[in-house]
């Protein structure tokens, strides 16, 4: 069965820091999935990582795939208050896509 | 936000009623899934849809039913609504291929079981 943990499930912040967020998953996946959540809002796609030794880049975030330690990183590069969100990862295996708990990040100005 | 609205948005209802909350695309889509929301718990995955009435069961099914009669409609039914189910529901889409693949999510529906 696969299982999908994350942590920090909560990390508050100073502006300016870096920081990274951890995915790991207990089985071989087809793909793996970053998103970020707003409070009251609906899900947005981040990033989708194919193969180990992916890396993707957008802004400030940066994630990564390690497909052999069945390790994903969200890494935040000098944080800033808008980046102040809920990130979920998520692993598809057999068209099964399974979210992990989430990391409430909370970035202090 | 890929075409994908659900209906109700939000619903309040007493337990031991029968409930059916809605899922619409509008591009075709092959994939569809149901999840919930709940504190602590991030998405868990209820049912999901890979083709017109091929349905399979997500890591919460027990309660749900879903059916899928149109490639554009996705229905999610609580038989008999518990207070446990009370939860924001969210469906989603699966769009492409490859390192293009994603999902895509609608905007949810509030359910509340008194």
């Amino acid at each position: 069965e696969l299982k999908v943990e994350q942590n920090p499930l909560f990390l508050s912040m100073q502006e300016g820091k870096n920081y990274t967020i951890y995915c790991n998953y207990s089985t071989t996946s087809d793909r793996l999935y970053w998103y970020r959540q707003d409070p009251g809002k609906s899900l947005e796609s981040l990033f989708v990582l194919l193969s180990n030794g992916a890396v993707k880049q957008e802004g400030r975030l940066m994630a990564s795939l390690d497909t052999k330690a069945r390790l994903s990183t969200l890494h935040i590069t000098a944080a800033v208050h808008d980046l102040s969100a809920t990130y979920f990862c998520a692993v598809d295996r057999d068209d099964k896509i399974i979210f992990g708990k989430g990391t409430r990040l909370h970035i202090l100005p | 936000d890929a075409g994908i609205t659900q209906s109700p948005r939000h619903k309040v209802t007493e337990t031991g009623t029968p409930v059916t909350l809605r899922c619409h695309q509008t591009e075709n889509h092959r994939y569809m899934y149901w999840y919930r929301q709940d504190p602590g718990h991030g998405l868990r995955l209820i049912h999901y849809s890979y083709g017109v009435k091929d349905t399979d069961k997500g890591e919460v099914s027990d309660g749900y039913s879903v059916s899928r009669s149109k490639t554009e409609d996705f229905l999610l039914t609580l038989e008999s609504a518990t207070s446990s189910q009370t939860s924001v529901y969210f469906c989603a889409i699966r769009a492409g291929t490859g390192e293009d693949n994603e999902q895509f999510f609608g905007p949810g529906t509030r359910l509340t079981v008194l």
